[in-house]
């Protein structure tokens, strides 16, 4: 299986500051077919996991612009332009190249 | 509007059997690979199983191979989980959710995923 390793395991960023969350993974998420698939969710407390980011750098359907994903290989990052009080909760990354596997989650904070 | 509802979580004994159901609505539900995700009590997500559109490939985890099986009734447009043997270690939320590509557009054996639902809780207690 394809182990997906995120940093930090928990960010307190201050409210209009950047964040920033890495993602790792084992071996190449580069597709046969040419694709990375390298997704982006976010949790917030008591809800359910939502789509942010898809094939690396897509924004999913209703997802604020301060959202943005970049990386290729092995190497990806989700960056936050400036978080706001509801972006708190975990963040996790997702590879769905090779089965499905998930990064062991991040968690954001307000300091 | 995409929406999945899943029920039939419990509370069960171990060794018991559970069967869990998504109901899903705003889309073409028999063209979308739909999977079915856990995540336990202060934990993060794991893949628990996955089938295809028409029902005829399905995928398990190591961790239920044998004692949960997948499947789906596209003209009720549900999902199941029937869920057998269970385990302590089973007890969590359980998402479902629908695959990000429809039909043909899919990449062989691919089963990304764009929507979920709320979530059904599973204890597995005696």
């Amino acid at each position: 299986d394809i182990v997906m390793t995120q940093t930090p395991l928990s960010s307190p960023v201050t409210l209009g500051q950047p964040a920033s969350i890495s993602c790792r993974s084992s071996q190449s998420l580069v597709h046969s077919d040419g694709n990375t698939y390298l997704s982006w969710l976010q949790q917030r407390p008591g809800q359910p996991p939502r789509l942010l980011i898809y094939k690396i750098s897509n924004r999913f359907s209703g997802v604020p612009d301060r959202f943005s994903g970049s990386g290729a290989g092995t190497d990806f990052t989700l960056k936050i332009s400036r978080v706001e009080a509801e972006d708190v909760g975990v963040y996790y990354c997702m590879q769905a190249t090779q089965s499905i596997t998930f990064g062991q989650g991040t968690r954001l904070e307000i300091k | 509007e995409v929406q999945l509802l899943e029920s039939g979580g419990g509370l069960v004994q171990p060794g018991g059997s559970l069967r869990l159901s998504c109901a899903a609505s705003g889309f073409t539900f028999s063209s979308y690979a739909m999977s079915w995700v856990r995540q336990a009590p202060g934990k993060g997500l794991e893949w628990v199983s996955a089938i295809s559109g028409s029902g005829g490939s399905t995928y398990y985890a190591d961790s239920v191979k044998g004692r949960f099986t997948i499947s789906r009734d596209n003209s009720k447009n549900t999902l199941y989980l029937q869920m057998n043997s269970l385990r302590a270690e089973d007890t969590a939320v359980y998402y479902c959710a629908k695959g990000d590509c429809s039909g043909g557009s899919c990449p062989r054996g691919y089963y990304g995923m764009d929507v979920w639902g709320q979530g059904t809780t599973v204890t597995v207690s005696s």
